[in-house]
């Protein structure tokens, strides 16, 4: 699974667009992005995934750029209850991988009314 | 629709101990994995299981096992517990041909050793 990088913390407040940047240098050409959303004491979530350019759903946005060295993960108009940990994986997601998901540390965002 | 079933959800055991913890993961799903997470810790791989048969291992100490049975739920059958397994115990699974990482958590069980 290739490296990623993302903020330790962000905060926001309520009613913003939040945007978080994972970093992936090492990304293989068959890697997949994957973010999770985790709350307090509840397991992971999986919101979106994407191989390039742009993929939306009715919860977020993922925007990743042609050299695919980085993803940003964009949540619109955010509310209390998008308070969470986020995590950005990459990996071989279809083709036969196992998918035990590798987290790094993810980033907290806090946002406030 | 059909989530992911853990039990039980709270467990209470004494060092040396033995506990068994259920999954019974979403309909049709064939990959089932566990993860351990300790308290302010990012979620740790322990072990997968795909069509029955073990996939993959991680950070699973020699104490524990786990396996899937032929209803396609798993078991994680840990033994001489010790304070420091104290931890929420997800499960999660996920079908292959949606993709191995979208997988669905379980809401976990929460091991407390004293």
């Amino acid at each position: 699974l290739a490296k990623t990088t993302q903020p330790i913390s962000m905060d926001s407040y309520e009613g913003q667009e939040v945007n978080i940047t994972c970093s992936h240098n090492n990304i293989a050409t068959n890697d997949y992005i994957t973010w999770y959303q985790q709350f307090p004491s509840q397991g992971p979530r999986f919101i979106i995934q994407g191989y390039k350019t742009k993929v939306t759903n009715e919860v977020a946005s993922l925007f990743i750029p042609a050299d695919r060295k980085s993803s940003t993960l964009s949540l619109p108009r955010v509310s209390l209850s998008d308070t969470a940990v986020y995590y950005c994986l990459v990996g071989a997601a279809y083709g036969g991988s196992q998918g035990n998901l590798i987290f790094g540390k993810g980033t907290k965002l806090s946002v406030k009314p | 629709a059909a989530g992911v079933i853990q039990s039980p959800r709270h467990l209470i055991k004494e060092k040396r101990e033995t506990a068994t913890l259920k999954c019974y993961p979403i309909p049709r799903h064939d990959t089932v994995y566990w993860y351990q997470q300790g308290p302010g810790q990012d979620p740790q791989f322990l072990i997968s299981f795909y069509e029955k048969m073990q996939s993959d291992k991680g950070s699973i100490p020699d104490r524990f096992s786990a396996q899937q049975f032929s209803d396609y739920h798993s078991e994680l059958n840990m033994s001489s517990l010790e304070l420091g397994d104290s931890a929420l115990y997800f499960c999660a699974s996920s079908s292959r041909l949606a993709g191995a990482y979208e997988q669905y958590f379980g809401p976990g069980t929460r091991l407390t050793v004293t």
